[in-house]
């Protein structure tokens, strides 16, 4: 079990540029999920996979972002024409989970994100 | 809609003391709040997890309670050490919602020895 894992870990981009970061959950886990970060805020949820489907996404969520899961493993998160306001660290959480109650999450260690 | 509202200030207590963290919620009631720990350029780490049928749980030094009652949740460090200095935030599954958590944003902790 090596934990979270995501890359890049700091990413500068220019303003209308594309960016893609991925996410490897921890092995066996079937749930992914992305969260966003501003300084001094909790983690915002952005979407959440079981397995290989993406079921939920934040109706805050801009079209301008995609989240994939091919083969319920890895994950990329892909935001297009990137603007200032999509600076944040992006956090990618895995769990194991069954049912509809709650299990712990695990979070990596983030994708930091700068747009100039 | 609903709101999650965590100790506004940082909090700073002395080695060996109980640091006592609060989060309160409205607008909705919660089944399951958890607790994680976030380090400076880290990602959270789950600390602890109570179901809206559990008054209190707890692990090691730490302790949760849950009350449904006054929508509140607190977070007990006892014995505390500097190591324990970070974010705490505490979040509650979210109304209409499966798979979202709502995050409060959080309390800064300061152990100082």
């Amino acid at each position: 079990d090596t934990g979270v894992s995501q890359d890049p870990r700091h990413k500068i981009t220019k303003r209308g540029q594309n960016v893609t970061f991925r996410c490897d959950p921890i092995s066996e886990h079937n749930r992914l999920y992305w969260y966003r970060q501003t300084l001094g805020q909790g983690p915002e949820f952005l979407t959440y996979f079981q397995n290989e489907a993406q079921l939920e996404k934040s109706r805050l969520l801009s079209d301008r972002f995609s989240a994939e899961r091919p083969k319920g493993s890895f994950s990329t998160l892909e935001i297009q024409r990137t603007e200032q306001g999509d600076s944040a660290m992006y956090l990618c959480a895995s769990s194991l989970g069954t049912g509809q109650g709650w299990e712990k999450l695990f979070f990596g260690s983030g994708t930091q994100l700068s747009v100039l | 809609s609903q709101k999650i509202e965590q100790n506004s200030e940082a909090l700073n207590i002395q080695e060996g003391k109980t640091a006592t963290l609060t989060c309160n919620y409205t607008n909705y009631s919660p089944a399951y709040l958890q607790w994680y720990r976030q380090d400076p350029g880290r990602g959270p780490v789950f600390l602890l997890l109570i179901r809206e049928n559990e008054k209190e749980k707890r692990k090691e030094r730490l302790k949760v309670t849950f009350d449904t009652t006054l929508k509140q949740s607190l977070f007990h460090i006892t014995a505390s050490q500097p190591a324990d200095s970070a974010t705490y935030l505490c979040a509650l599954d979210n109304i209409g919602s499966a798979r979202q958590l709502t995050f409060g944003s959080g309390t800064q902790l300061t152990v100082l020895p």
